[in-house]
């Protein structure tokens, strides 16, 4: 199904703890993205990554940190800067990293703070 | 990247009726124009998508429309069915990450 994947699919978390959210694609994608969803928000972006090791941040940024070591990889981490974290999570990749192309998106993780 | 407006938020039509869903915008970078369906609980998934240099495309019950002067664009779907209910998200992009529209509920009633 498109060859992406996000674990885990439900993730538990306490206030002030942090949390990293997987992302893996063996699509070949040089670009990378993550995104929030909250209902009726659509899709926020939060980073994205046009090549390894080099990522920007998106329009909601703000107590989040992401990593691109890999080509295949892209985790999110949580921190406990995000004041209200509770949301589905959704990561994608696409072909050259600008808007021109079709984005595939993985199943997503919905993330809970207890 | 600068907002897409889409409407209307939430849609309900009889079974067979047709659907249409708006978008709008105002930069001019942009020239990329997808469509995303995203059923309950899961992913979203590409269903058509437009290019500036066009200004309709048609792929069996679903057709988009883009007016690049005016900057909006349209997703179509005739002849619904019980299984085209879903959430709709426009798009646009260019030389920045996509942009999405907050979504349109679609509710297709037998």
């Amino acid at each position: 199904d498109g060859g992406i994947t996000q674990s885990p699919k439900y993730l538990f978390r306490k206030e002030g703890q942090n949390v990293t959210l997987s992302c893996e694609q063996n699509l070949n994608h040089d670009a990378m993205y993550w995104y929030r969803q909250d209902p009726g928000q659509g899709l926020r972006l939060i980073y994205y990554s046009q090549i390894v090791n080099d990522f920007q941040k998106g329009d909601i940024a703000e107590g989040y940190s992401v990593s691109r070591e890999k080509k295949e990889s892209f985790p999110l981490t949580v921190t406990s800067a995000q004041k209200n974290p509770t949301a589905f999570y959704l990561c994608a990749s696409s072909l050259p990293g600008t808007g021109g192309y079709e984005q595939f998106f993985g199943p997503g993780t919905r993330l809970t703070v207890l | 990247g600068e907002n897409v407006e889409q409407h209307p938020s939430t849609l309900s039509v009889q079974e067979g009726d047709s659907a249409v869903i708006k978008c709008t915008y105002s930069d001019s970078a942009s020239n990329y124009f997808p469509w995303y369906k995203q059923e309950l609980g899961k992913r979203p998934q590409l269903i058509i998508d437009i290019r500036s240099n066009v200004g309709e495309k048609k792929d069996q019950r679903i057709a988009v429309t883009l007016n690049k002067t005016a900057k909006h664009f349209s997703l179509h779907i005739t002849e619904t069915q019980p299984e085209d209910s879903a959430v709709y998200f426009c798009a646009k992009g260019g030389n920045t990450p996509l942009v999405f529209g907050k979504g349109t509920r679609l509710s297709v009633i037998a």
